[in-house]
């Protein structure tokens, strides 16, 4: 199976700041990769797709960038909105779609 | 949009059934999952099956004792969950996978206790 990190677990910043999130692979996955936005009592958003497509209606400040078994997510200039959690999700071919661990956004 | 359902409190060793009423699209076209979330915990896949149930495909979490299904002239999606444990305590979403999982239901709370 395909095994999922992400980096940091938390990670504190403040309106303006530039913000990124890693995930890696243990194996490539081209660019098979997802990250999703989830706040306190939702279900996760999609926001963006095969590591870099941004889904519609998510603000162009929302990044992704990689292929193989690196992937950053970047925002990049952190907005109110924009404190939650965050994680990844590799969906290549069949190994069971795994999460990253999740990556707190705070203050 | 998907609407889950069946969520309850059990005892270990129980069974629950879950249900994803799904609407506003052309659910025959696209494969679906179940995700769960521990309290407090991170996302864990748990199950998918192909738009024409030519796939199904679980987590080792819960291989043996839980079954996804779904019927596409009722646009619905189940989880039955047998033998129940007290990890098996999570919100569980059902999820439409376009490339990544588009469309998240609002979750129903499994609580597994005795």
């Amino acid at each position: 199976d395909i095994q999922v990190t992400q980096s940091p677990s938390t990670l504190s910043a403040s309106v303006g700041d530039r913000v990124t999130i890693t995930c890696r692979t243990s194996q490539t996955i081209t660019s098979w990769l997802a990250w999703y936005q989830q706040k306190p009592g939702k279900a996760p958003k999609l926001l963006i797709s095969k590591a870099s497509t941004l889904e519609s209606g998510v603000p162009s400040r929302f990044g992704g960038s990689g292929s193989g078994t690196e992937f950053t997510l970047t925002i990049s200039s952190l907005q109110p909105d924009d404190f939650a959690t965050y994680y990844c999700q590799q969906y290549h071919s069949f190994s069971p779609w795994a999460f990253g661990q999740g990556t707190k956004v705070d203050i | 949009q998907l609407v889950e359902s069946g969520g309850g409190l059990v005892k270990p060793g129980g069974s629950l059934r879950l249900t994803c009423e799904a609407s506003g699209f052309s659910f025959s076209d696209f494969s679906m999952n179940w995700v769960r979330q521990a309290p407090g915990k991170g996302l864990e896949w748990v199950a998918s099956i192909g738009s024409r149930s030519t796939y199904i495909y679980y987590a080792d979490s819960v291989k043996g004792r839980f079954t996804i299904s779904r019927d596409n002239a009722k646009n619905s999606l189940s989880l039955q969950m047998n033998s129940l444990r007290g990890d098996d305590t999570a919100f569980y979403y059902c999820a439409r996978d376009k490339s990544g999982f588009d469309i998240w239901g609002q979750g129903t709370m499994v609580t597994v206790s005795s």
